[in-house]
């Protein structure tokens, strides 16, 4: 089954961390790009991070760029998402994507979504 | 960074009607254009591509067109599962973004 599954959310004080899993099936993993999207409760999509097929290229948006970190792990098929720093704005339902081309170039679309972990910052 | 605007932000309407959301973006972004369809509680889902290539499994009552600056996502004969909030996002440069979305609800 073609499945992208999410772990790691909860509850977490601001300026603390926490890292976010997410488990790919069902198709090639180290083939492709992987992105993490995020959404505020009430808010629209947001895109936080990317990382090459091969772990060998980065991008992160502006605001959290040196807070974040994205990794992979191509032997088991699994997405990562270290957030360090955390504060109250990063409060929403982050999302793992898949790439929709093997092609890199860093700029894709989304063709396979998880299911969603929510992160709530708050003391 | 590359604003993605959507309208209208709500759109009223009843099955079998014909629904048009546009996505206006900041700067040329020639053809490098994705919709998605998102429902409460769940991801968004994929519809359409590069402005007007369907996502695997969409039915072909849902179509895009434009290039550059203007696009519009057309669903022809809503049917009762098509009610949600759509999103344009772009992948024309870094940062990827999103329009804030068009929610189509029931009339």
């Amino acid at each position: 089954q073609v499945q992208l599954v999410e772990s790691g959310g909860g509850v977490v004080q601001p300026g603390k961390s926490l890292r976010l899993s997410c488990a790919a099936s069902g198709f090639t993993f180290s083939n492709y790009g992987m992105h993490w999207v995020r959404q505020a409760p009430g808010k629209g999509l947001e895109w936080m991070a990317v990382i090459a097929y091969d772990g060998g290229n980065k991008y992160y948006t502006d605001s959290v760029q040196g807070r974040f970190t994205i990794s992979r792990d191509n032997s088991n098929s699994t997405l990562f998402l270290q957030m360090n720093s955390l504060r109250p704005e990063d409060t929403a339902v982050y999302y793992c994507a898949k790439s929709h081309s093997t092609t890199w170039y860093g700029l894709d679309y989304f063709d396979l979504w998880g299911q969603g972990s929510l992160v709530t910052v708050s003391s | 960074e590359i604003v993605l605007t959507q309208s209208p932000a709500t759109l009223s309407l009843s099955p079998g009607e014909r629904a048009t959301l546009s996505c206006r973006a900041s700067q040329s972004i020639y053809n490098y254009l994705a919709w998605y369809q998102q429902k409460p509680g769940q991801a968004p889902r994929l519809l359409l591509y590069d402005a007007s290539n369907r996502a695997t499994g969409i039915p072909a009552r849902f179509s895009g067109s434009g290039s550059g600056t203007a696009f519009t996502l057309t669903i022809s004969n809503l049917e009762p599962e098509d009610f949600g909030i759509y999103y344009c996002q772009q992948r024309s440069s870094r940062p990827l973004t999103f329009g804030g979305g068009t929610k189509v609800e029931i009339k």
